[in-house]
């Protein structure tokens, strides 16, 4: 099974911050990447698909890059509604691991 | 609009079955898939498995073969995750989530999630 780890763990930054989290595969996994959104309570929601594409919705400071085994989430400028935590997931074989995950709190 | 409406919270005893039900609304039900996901108190995301709504092909995760099976409903547009003998460790929020009709790739709407507590 591929593993999928995230770095990192947590972090704390303010609004219009730059943030960047970062997610390796065990094995190349191609541009079959995905990174989810998920608040306290909730479910969570899509907003990076194929590595790069921006899902139908999400604001446009959300952008992801990589391929391979390194892949990378990137917040332009943080608002007050992308605190949370953030997983990204392989889709490059069964079954589809997800990382475990990055807190983003309020500095 | 795509909606995936979960069932009501369960309280189980150690050994005993639960069945989960996710009904969607809003896209050709056949069209796609459903994978289903836990998250165990504090924890992070668990795939558990997934089902073709188109054929009722079904793939499970490793762990749970033979605990868990996956079924749909292609007149009422509802799927269905079934899981016994549960224990402690089963306890957690279950999700279902939209996928792809032949495997299993990303989850674009997600149910609101039903809490599962296994407690003597």
């Amino acid at each position: 099974d591929i593993q999928m780890t995230q770095s990192p763990s947590s972090l704390s930054a303010s609004v219009g911050d730059r943030v960047t989290i970062t997610c390796r595969a065990s094995q190349s996994i191609s541009s079959y990447l995905n990174w989810y959104q998920q608040k306290p309570g909730k479910a969570p929601k899509l907003l990076i698909y194929a590595a790069s594409s921006l899902q139908s919705g999400v604001p446009s400071r959300f952008s992801g890059s990589g391929s391979g085994t390194d892949f990378t989430l990137t917040i332009s400028s943080l608002q007050p509604e992308d605190f949370a935590t953030y997983y990204c997931q392989q889709s490059y074989s069964t079954p589809p691991a997800f990382g475990p995950g990055t807190k983003v709190d309020i500095k | 609009q795509v909606q995936l409406v979960q069932s009501g919270a369960e309280v189980k005893k150690p050994g005993a079955s639960v069945k989960v039900s996710c009904k969607a609304s809003g896209y050709t039900f056949t069209s796609y898939g459903i994978s289903w996901v836990r998250q165990a108190p504090g924890q992070g995301l668990e795939w558990m498995g997934w089902i073709s709504a188109y054929n009722g092909n079904t793939n499970y995760a490793q762990k749970l073969q033979g605990r868990v099976t996956m079924t749909t409903d292609t007149s009422t547009s509802t799927a269905y995750m079934e899981l016994r003998s549960l224990r402690s460790d089963d306890t957690a929020v279950y999700y279902c989530a939209r996928d792809s009709t032949t495997v299993t790739t990303f989850f674009d709407y997600w149910g609101q999630g039903t809490l599962v507590t296994v407690s003597s």
